[in-house]
C-alpha cells in the first residue's frame, strides 16, 4: 500500500512566522501535490511538483513556495504566514498521474 | 476549465438503506475518475478508480459507473451502514490535473 505522510496533524502558528508542512511517501512517485481545502470551496491546487527539483505553480500558489531535494519528500513553505492561510493542507503523491494518494492532512491555525 | 459538482451537497438516510452519489464534470476529455472518502479532520482515501477505457469499477458494497459523454459519475452504496458516514469526493483526471468536486456529506442513521 502507498504510504503518504505529513509531518503534523495540527499545527498553530503566528502571523508573520515562517511555517514548513513536511510530505514523505515511500513508493517512489515521480509526482507530488500539495492543496488546501476550504469549506465550501473544495480542494485547490497550490503547487505539484513532478520530478526531483522541478515545481509547477498551481491554481493558488501566491503566498506559498515549495521544496522537493529528494524524489520521496515535498515541503510546502508559508514565507510569512497569514490569518488567511488557516486551512486544511493535503499532500498527495502519483506515480502514472492518472490516481492520486493521499496524506492524513495537517490543519494550520494562523492566529 | 472543468468543472466538478457534486449533488446534493449532504445526504442522510436510514441504515441499510441503498444510495446513489452523483458526480458531473464539464469536460468529457478525461482520463480517469477517482472516487474518495474523507472522514471528519482527515485525509483522502482513495475508494474506486474507474480507468478511461473501463465503464464500472466494484468494490465490496461500492460499485461505481463513469459515462463521459455524458459528464457524469454514480457511486452506488448498497445496505448502507453508519460506518459509511463520510464525506464522499469525486476527482476527474486529465493528466497531470486532477479537478475534484466539493463532495457530498453522507450521515447513515442507526
Amino acid at each position: 500500500d502507498v504510504k503518504v505522510t505529513q509531518s503534523s496533524r495540527y499545527l498553530v502558528k503566528r502571523t508573520g512566522e515562517k511555517v514548513f508542512l513536511e510530505c514523505v511517501q515511500d513508493m517512489d512517485h515521480e509526482n507530488m501535490f500539495w492543496y488546501r481545502q476550504d469549506p465550501g470551496l473544495g480542494l485547490r491546487l497550490i503547487y505539484f511538483s513532478y520530478d526531483v527539483k522541478m515545481k509547477e505553480k498551481g491554481d493558488i500558489p501566491e503566498g506559498y513556495s515549495v521544496s522537493r531535494e529528494k524524489k520521496e519528500r515535498f515541503s510546502l513553505i508559508l514565507e510569512s504566514a497569514s490569518t488567511n492561510q488557516t486551512s486544511m493542507y493535503l499532500c498527495a503523491s502519483s506515480l502514472t498521474l492518472l490516481e492520486q494518494y493521499f496524506g492524513p492532512g495537517t490543519r494550520l491555525t494562523v492566529t | 476549465k472543468q468543472e466538478v459538482t457534486q449533488i446534493p451537497a449532504a445526504l442522510s438516510v436510514p441504515e441499510g438503506e441503498n444510495l446513489v452519489l452523483n458526480c458531473s464534470f464539464t469536460d468529457s476529455a478525461i482520463y480517469n475518475l477517482q472516487w474518495f472518502r474523507q472522514d471528519p479532520g482527515k485525509g483522502l482515501t482513495s475508494l474506486l478508480l474507474i480507468q478511461s477505457s473501463q465503464r464500472e469499477q466494484t468494490s465490496g458494497r461500492l460499485n461505481a459507473s463513469l459515462d463521459k459523454s455524458s459528464g457524469r459519475s454514480t457511486l452506488y452504496i448498497a445496505a448502507s451502514q453508519p460506518g459509511d458516514s463520510a464525506t464522499y469526493l469525486c476527482a476527474a483526471n486529465r493528466p497531470p490535473q486532477f479537478y475534484f468536486g466539493t463532495g457530498t456529506s453522507l450521515t447513515v442513521i442507526p
